[in-house]
Parts: structure tokens; C-alpha cells; sequence
């Protein structure tokens, strides 16, 4: 059964600092990987998503994550955070078989900017 | 945005009463999801379909049911609300095609069962 870990339910950063979110996956054929956001009060939205095309994959508002197979991990990064990235992040998996419509999330990285 | 409401938006209700929540999607999209949020647990599926009266369970189904009588709207129904039911309930929604399935999200339905 496929299973995402992401590491630390909280991060916090200062403004301007550099953003890491980890996520570690484990599945027994090729995943799907994806990082989605989630503002207050909103549902989620897709930040990008790895489909073996290339493991350096960017998404929207800067954020950028790199698939390590060697390292089953897919972590998101973001050089400069800003006031507006605070939000929670979640990681999401899929294989690449044929069932590949359903997701299996992580329980979610609280990020905070602090001013 | 893709095109998905969700009503109501906010409901509280009493242990026992039946409810029942909407997705509506303008997308014609065949799969379409929920899923309820609670913290620490991330998102958990209740039920999806893959095509009008075509559903299958989740992970966290038990007290749950669903219909899909319409390519456009996706019915959960609590048979009997329980106060661990209380949560916010997500729909998505997601396409065939190369590649993978993406799924795309409507703005929630925060319940509370009292």
C-alpha cells in the first residue's frame, strides 16, 4: 500500500528565509507525486505535481520540488519565503499503474511566516 | 477555479438526523471524490465514483453512503450523524487521460454534529 510521511507537522521560517517542506513516499511501483496548498478556510489547490517527466518539477508562486528516487522523497522548497506562503501543506501520492485516480495524502505541514 | 460548489457550506446538526451533503461540478469531469478533514489526520477518503452510479468505499466509509445519479453531482449522505462525524467535508474531482490524475477541490463543508 502506497504511504506518505511528511516530516514535521510545523514549520516555521522567517520572511525572506528559505522554505523546506519534506515529504517521503513509499510505493511499490512508480508514483505520481504531488504538493497541494491549503489557505484558511479554503479547499486545496494543486502547487505542482511529478510525473517522471523530470525530477526538478516548479510549480506556481515560486515553490519548486525535486523527486529523489534513491531517497523515496519529494520535498518542496521555496528560496524566499513571503507573509502570503503561510498556509498548510499537504503531500500526495498515486502510482502509476491503473489505478492511478486515487491519492493517498500525508497528514499536512503547517507553514509560518513570521515577519 | 475548476467549477465546484459544495452546499451547504455550513450546517450543525443534532446526533441522529440524517444529512446530506452536495458537489455540484460544471467540469464533466467522471471521477469525483470526498473526503473528510480532521486534524492530524490529513485527508481521508470516504467514498469516489468513476462514472454515474458507479461508486466505490474509501478508507472511512462506515456511517457513510453516496449517489451519483448525474455525471454533474455527487450526494453524501450520514444515515445517522455522530458527534465523531463532526469534520469538514472536501469534494474533488478529477479526469482520464495520460498522465496523473490530478484532483481538484471545492471549498468545503464544515459540519458539526452536536
Amino acid at each position: 500500500a502506497q504511504s506518505v510521511t511528511q516530516l514535521g507537522s510545523h514549520v516555521s521560517v522567517s520572511e525572506g528565509a528559505l522554505v523546506l517542506l519534506r515529504c517521503n513516499y513509499s510505493s511499490s511501483v512508480p508514483p505520481y507525486l504531488f504538493w497541494y496548498v491549503q489557505y484558511p478556510n479554503q479547499g486545496l489547490q494543486l502547487l505542482l505535481k511529478y510525473t517522471s517527466a523530470a525530477t526538478l518539477v516548479k510549480g506556481i508562486n515560486g515553490f519548486e520540488a525535486e523527486f529523489k528516487k534513491s531517497e523515496t522523497s519529494f520535498h518542496l522548497t521555496k528560496p524566499s519565503a513571503h507573509m502570503s506562503d503561510a498556509a498548510e501543506y499537504f503531500c500526495a501520492v498515486t502510482n502509476s499503474g491503473g489505478s492511478n485516480y486515487k491519492l493517498t495524502f500525508g497528514k499536512g505541514t503547517l507553514l509560518t511566516v513570521n515577519p | 477555479d475548476a467549477g465546484i460548489t459544495q452546499s451547504p457550506r455550513h450546517k450543525v446538526t443534532e446526533t441522529g438526523t440524517p444529512v446530506t451533503l452536495r458537489c455540484h461540478q460544471t467540469e464533466n469531469h467522471r471521477y469525483m471524490y470526498w473526503y473528510r478533514q480532521d486534524p492530524g489526520h490529513g485527508l481521508r477518503l470516504i467514498h469516489y465514483s468513476y462514472g454515474v452510479k458507479d461508486t466505490d468505499k474509501g478508507e472511512v466509509s462506515d456511517g457513510y453512503s453516496v449517489s451519483r445519479s448525474k455525471t454533474e453531482d455527487f450526494l453524501l449522505t450520514l444515515e445517522s450523524a455522530t458527534s465523531s462525524q463532526t469534520s469538514v467535508y472536501f469534494c474533488a474531482i478529477s479526469e482520464t487521460g495520460t498522465g496523473p490524475y490530478e484532483q481538484y477541490f471545492g471549498p468545503g463543508t464544515r459540519l458539526t454534529v452536536t
